[in-house]
C-alpha cells in the first residue's frame, strides 16, 4: 500500500491566491482528517470526514477554508483567499472504521504563503 | 473539549539513559491514547497506543503507561539511541464515541539523544 498520499509537497502562493492541496487516503479506510502543523499551535485538527460525509469542521479556522471528500479515494482543503499566516504543513490522515485503529498520516503540503 | 498538556517541551539526555515524557488530559470519556514520532519534516508515526482498559503497555524499548484516575499516562524510552532523536506526541481521544477519530495532540516533546 502506498500510504496517504497528498499533492504538492511544497506550495508557494502569494497572499490572496487560492490554494488547493489535495489528499489521497488509504484505499479502505473509512475517515479521512485535515491536519495544521505549526510552530506555535502544534497539531490541530481542522476537519473530518467519515465514508465521505464532513463530521467535525469545529477546527476550520474561518470561511476561507473549505474541504470537500467527493469520494472515498480523494479529498480536498481549499484557502481561498490565501493569508501569510496560513503558512503551515498541512497533513492528510486516514483511519479504518475500527475505533481502535490508529491514524495514517501522509507526507504533508508546506505551504508558504508570502 | 479534551485539551491535552504534554511535559517537557524539550528534553536532552545521553545515549543509553531513559527518557520519559508525560501527559495528562481533562475529558474522563478519552479512552484512546496514542504516542506519534516525528522526525525532522517527516510525517507524525505511531509508535505505540494504549487502551484504558489496561495500565501498561510494552515494545522493546518502549513502554506507556496510564493512570485512568489521574487522567495522565506516560511515554518511556529506554536505552535510549541517537535514532530516538525526534519530536514525540501524545494524544487522546474516545474512540467509540461521538467524537470518534479526533485526536487532541499535546504541544510535542523535542528529543535529543546525544553519542
Amino acid at each position: 500500500d502506498a500510504g496517504v498520499i497528498q499533492s504538492p509537497r511544497h506550495e508557494v502562493t502569494e497572499m490572496g491566491q487560492e490554494v488547493t492541496l489535495r489528499c489521497k487516503p488509504i484505499s479502505g479506510h473509512d475517515y479521512l482528517f485535515w491536519y495544521r502543523q505549526t510552530m506555535m499551535r502544534g497539531l490541530e485538527l481542522l476537519i473530518y470526514f467519515n465514508n465521505n460525509v464532513p463530521i467535525d469542521d469545529s477546527g476550520m479556522p474561518e470561511d476561507r477554508f473549505s474541504a470537500k471528500m467527493p469520494n472515498a479515494s480523494f479529498s480536498t482543503l481549499k484557502i481561498q483567499p490565501s493569508e501569510p499566516r496560513d503558512s503551515a504543513v498541512y497533513f492528510c490522515a486516514s483511519s479504518l472504521l475500527d475505533s481502535l485503529s490508529p491514524l495514517h498520516f501522509g507526507n504533508g503540503t508546506r505551504l508558504t504563503v508570502t | 473539549g479534551e485539551n491535552v498538556e504534554q511535559h517537557p517541551s524539550t528534553l536532552s539526555v545521553q545515549e543509553g539513559d531513559s527518557a520519559v515524557i508525560k501527559c495528562t488530559y481533562s475529558d474522563s470519556a478519552s479512552n484512546y491514547f496514542p504516542w506519534y514520532k516525528q522526525e525532522l519534516g517527516k510525517r507524525p508515526q505511531l509508535i505505540i497506543d494504549i487502551r484504558s482498559n489496561v495500565g501498561e503497555k510494552k515494545d522493546q524499548r518502549i513502554a506507556v503507561t496510564l493512570n485512568k484516575t489521574a487522567k495522565h499516562f506516560s511515554l518511556h524510552i529506554t536505552e535510549t539511541q541517537p535514532e530516538d532523536s525526534a519530536v514525540y506526541f501524545c494524544a487522546a481521544s474516545n474512540a467509540g464515541g461521538t467524537s470518534y477519530g479526533k485526536l487532541t495532540f499535546g504541544q510535542g516533546t523535542i528529543l535529543t539523544v546525544h553519542p
